[in-house]
């Protein structure tokens, strides 16, 4: 079993709509909890991070861990053309380095 | 500022082949990370660095070597290249505290080095 699992979709919206991005996770020693945003053909860049439980708002985007069901989502409202990336999730123990999880492909259709 | 910086961006090698990818950070980052990013797979670790002169096993270390002399710099080598050392590679840096508590910090990536094997 991974320890990170995602869905890689991809997924196809169309602009202003609300997407829910979501990832689980076995290892019960994750504390932090990142998502990242990558372009076409460009390294991943650091979107959303989270300690333990609980949201966190930033403009659009809201970020949601629930450690109770080892469930981590990204909520992505008034969805635009631009958001169109791969959204890879990432756990992280505190000891040694990010496990990812495959990223789900994002389409917002204009 | 540069970030972190990876050459080649493109590479094609002949089966047996080696190659070294080199990867260079400026924002003096103590944490440097090898990863590989197959289609569908998300990033799986390769090997890691917590600082100059010490390296450790990722997830998929095997037919890597990594060497860590300064801060700045953490090439990878491949010997032996075969088909399944296909993939897109990527560079990484961090800061993380090394007090012995738990912490994590933002990774920065670079912009990747596509190697085919063929």
């Amino acid at each position: 079993q991974k320890e990170v699992e995602q869905d890689p979709g991809p997924l196809s919206v169309p602009e202003g709509a609300i997407v829910s991005l979501n990832c689980t996770y076995s290892n019960s020693a994750f504390q932090y909890f990142m998502w990242y945003r990558q372009y076409s053909r460009k390294g991943p860049e650091l979107l959303m991070y989270t300690y333990s439980s609980g949201n966190k708002e930033d403009g659009r985007f809201t970020a949601q861990v629930d450690k109770s069901s080892k469930y981590i989502s990204l909520f992505i409202r008034d969805s635009q053309p631009s958001d169109s990336a791969t959204y890879l999730c990432a756990a992280d123990t505190g000891r040694r380095a990010l496990t990812f999880g495959s990223g789900t492909r994002l389409q917002v259709q204009p | 500022n540069a970030g972190v910086t990876q050459t080649p961006k493109f590479r094609i090698l002949k089966i047996g082949q080696s190659m070294t990818l080199q990867c260079t950070q400026d924002m003096n980052h103590n944490y440097m990370y090898w990863y590989r990013q197959d289609p569908g797979m998300g990033l799986k670790l390769i090997y890691y660095s917590v600082g100059a002169g010490i390296t450790d096993k990722g997830e998929v270390p095997n037919g890597y070597n990594v060497s860590r002399s300064t801060t700045e710099d953490f090439p990878l080598r491949l010997e032996l290249a075969a088909p399944s050392q296909t993939s897109v590679y990527f560079c990484a840096s961090s800061y993380r505290l090394t007090s012995g508590t738990s912490n994590t910090g933002e990774l920065f990536f670079g912009e990747g080095s596509r190697l085919t094997v063929l």
